[in-house]
């Protein structure tokens, strides 16, 4: 399938560390799209990035992707505890039903103050 | 981007009955989707719920259990029917403008708790 699969599944930081999440997934995507989830919430969308692209910046979150390899990543610098929570990312598969979005199994990211 | 409202953001519900789920947009558009996510889980597309058309559901969802309504641009439900434990998930709707400045950007709604006892 197409879903994309994040790694690590749990990362474990304290504050002001920096906090790298990776996705990689399987066939050809038009965009990739980070979310943030805070405990049984709904998704925050933090960035997209298209397959054109090979780097976004959005304050603090730096994304790249690399559609070679079919993987992208989130960088958080300077982390804070309000950054804790299940990180998705998700994509946009080429050729699939318009505006289907396949999501990994997210990252849980735990920032200790 | 899109401001969305979910109704009712959590429920406890008795096995058997049925929930209707209502997603609010704040603008118009003519893409909305509804996603489940279990506990511990991924989201999962339930289906696609396009205004003027009938909606579309993913393998493995069908509209007697998940029937959809998409009466205009800025509001659709999802009903989640005849309920059993296995129903207990997160439901989130979500939005994708087609124009703008969000073009592609897909947003979501704050989700309604479903617990089946």
């Amino acid at each position: 399938s197409q879903q994309g699969e994040e790694d690590p599944q749990a990362l474990s930081i304290q504050e002001g560390e920096n906090a790298t999440m990776n996705c990689s997934y399987k066939t050809s995507i038009n965009n990739l799209q980070w979310y943030r989830q805070n405990s049984g919430r709904g998704l925050v969308h933090l960035i997209l990035i298209r397959s054109n692209e090979r780097e976004k910046h959005s304050g603090r979150l730096r994304v790249t992707l690399d559609t070679s390899k079919k993987s992208s990543s989130l960088l958080i610098t300077a982390s804070r505890a309000a950054d804790t929570a299940s990180y998705f990312c998700a994509t946009d598969a080429r050729g699939s039903t318009l505006g289907r979005l396949y999501f990994g199994r997210g990252t849980q990211l735990t920032v200790w103050p | 981007s899109a401001v969305i409202s979910q109704k009712p953001s959590r429920d406890i519900c008795q096995r058997g009955t049925s929930l209707t789920i209502q997603c609010q947009v704040d603008s118009q558009v003519t893409m909305m989707f509804w996603y489940r996510q279990q506990p511990g889980q991924s989201l999962t597309l339930i289906a696609t719920a396009n205004q003027g058309s009938e909606a579309t559901y993913e393998s493995g969802f069908v509209i007697d259990k998940f029937p959809i309504s998409r009466p205009n641009l800025t509001f659709s439900t999802l009903t989640v029917s005849n309920m059993s434990p296995e129903d207990s998930s997160i439901y989130l709707c979500s939005v994708e403008p087609t124009e703008g400045l969000f073009y592609n950007e897909q947003f979501f709604g704050p989700g309604t708790r479903l617990t089946v006892l």
